[in-house]
């Protein structure tokens, strides 16, 4: 089966780097996805990554992966107190039947970032 | 441009009832997928729609529904509520080329079942 895991909770003090990590057991995923949630919020895409890519940055924002772990991290750097969220990493399987919406997503790391 | 946009934010139902939430993806977007979000289950797929069809679909019972106009916008239903079915119920829209890439939420419908 397919599973996505994240640690529940990660803390860290303003100006700190924060690492957010995923282990995804698909290796026929094509695209892993982080995501974004605040309080009473929707999701926001902050970031993807193809699967044979190593590395993304996206200014305070560095996506690592290693494919051949399955392991997925994101780190935030100068991480502010408007960054405290519930972070997502999901995967997407292969485009089986031209589908393009089955993301499959881990429970999700709620950072807490203390001033 | 503007987002995907899920109406209505916020609703109240009672058990039995039956349940229509609204999402119009972003301009140009084909694609429209839902997931269902809660505490314990985190977020699941339910289904994705494109071209009036439906592509996809997660491992819910057949109470939940859906379907896809020919402007793209789709509509999820659930009949016969039951208070598990609370839920923060998401809507997400992709352009949908081949390589796909970038799939965008909505704000979401909060549905509170009584």
């Amino acid at each position: 089966g397919e599973d996505v895991e994240q640690s529940l909770f990660l803390s860290v003090r303003e100006g700190d780097s924060s690492v957010i990590n995923c282990t995804y057991t698909d290796s026929s995923s094509t695209y892993l996805y982080w995501y974004k949630q605040e309080p009473g919020a929707g999701l926001q895409l902050l970031t993807y990554i193809f699967s044979n890519m190593d590395m993304k940055q996206d200014q305070r924002l560095t996506v690592l992966l290693n494919k051949k772990d399955k392991h997925l991290s994101l780190r935030i750097a100068d991480t502010q107190t408007g960054d405290s969220a519930i972070y997502f990493c999901a995967e997407r399987p292969p485009n089986y039947g031209g589908s393009q919406g089955n993301l499959i997503f881990g429970k999700g790391t709620k950072l807490s970032v203390k001033p | 441009k503007a987002g995907v946009t899920q109406t209505p934010r916020y609703l109240i139902k009672t058990r039995g009832q039956q349940v229509t939430l609204s999402c119009s993806p972003i301009s140009g977007h084909r694609s429209v997928s839902w997931y269902q979000q809660t505490p314990g289950q985190g977020l699941q797929f339910l289904f994705e729609y494109f071209s009036e069809t439906q592509r996809n679909k997660g491992n819910f019972p057949g109470r939940f529904s859906g379907r896809q106009f020919s402007n793209s916008r789709s509509e999820m239903n659930v009949s016969t509520l039951e208070l598990g079915d609370s839920a923060l119920y998401l809507c997400a829209s992709s352009v949908d080329r081949g390589n796909g890439n970038t799939i965008y939420f909505g704000e979401g419908s909060w549905l509170t079942v009584v």
